[in-house]
């Protein structure tokens, strides 16, 4: 069975400091997707960012970037001088059609 | 483009009353459609995973129901609501396979009273 552990309930930092948002997952499968989302207060979900089991490069993308290690079956998200904009719930998932979600992260950043 | 509509955005409804929330997607054909429910905290847990038109595949027991009508067309449902299903009801859709990233409706805010 799949599983993702996000074992960070919540994280308050302060504006301009940098964080980085844990998870960990479990699959049996070797062909297998990754995902982050994002969730406002205003409360939907958006889609951020998708990595395949394959390709274990990082990824940046402006202030975002994204550490994959299959060996240690994690997939970082850490956010570079964090904003108040950054505040939010953000979930990691792990594929298959119907996707396992952690259970998710609060990010608070204060002014 | 592909967009997500749920409707209502809040709902306020007694013990015992029935419920239909409905999901609609547009722009793209044979969506993979779900309802999730995040109850007070963070957590999403996902109710019912639709792959087709009366394909529906439910994830845990409970007093609620879901239907596909129509191949775009999502609507979940209970007929005598408890005080427990209050919570925030979310609609996503993907498309086929793995890969595919789920795109999530605004939700609705259920308030039990």
């Amino acid at each position: 069975a799949q599983k993702v552990t996000q074992a960070q309930t919540e994280i308050s930092v302060v504006e301009k400091e940098d964080v980085t948002l844990d998870c960990v997952y479990e699959t049996r499968d070797t062909t297998y997707y990754l995902f982050w989302y994002k969730q406002p207060p205003s409360g939907e979900l958006v889609f951020l960012i998708r990595r395949n089991s394959f390709d274990e490069q990082n990824e940046i993308s402006g202030r975002y970037s994204w550490n994959f290690q299959k060996s240690t079956s994690s997939f970082n998200f850490t956010i570079t001088a964090s904003q108040v904009v950054d505040s939010a719930v953000y979930f990691c998932a792990l594929s298959e059609e119907r996707a396992a979600f952690g259970s998710g992260t609060q990010l608070t950043v204060l002014p | 483009s592909q967009t997500i509509h749920q409707w209502p955005a809040t709902l306020v409804q007694p013990v015992g009353s029935p419920l239909s929330l409905e999901c609609t997607v547009e722009g793209t054909s044979n969506p993979n459609l779900y309802w999730y429910r995040q109850a007070a905290g963070r957590g999403l847990q996902l109710l019912f995973y639709s792959v087709g038109i009366g394909q529906i595949s439910s994830e845990v027991p409970q007093n609620l129901s879901a239907s596909r009508p129509q191949d775009r067309q999502f609507i979940l449902s209970s007929k005598k609501l408890l005080l427990s299903d209050s919570g925030f009801y979310l609609c996503a859709w993907s498309r086929r396979g793995s890969n595919q990233p789920q795109h999530f409706g605004d939700g609705t805010r259920l308030s039990i009273l």
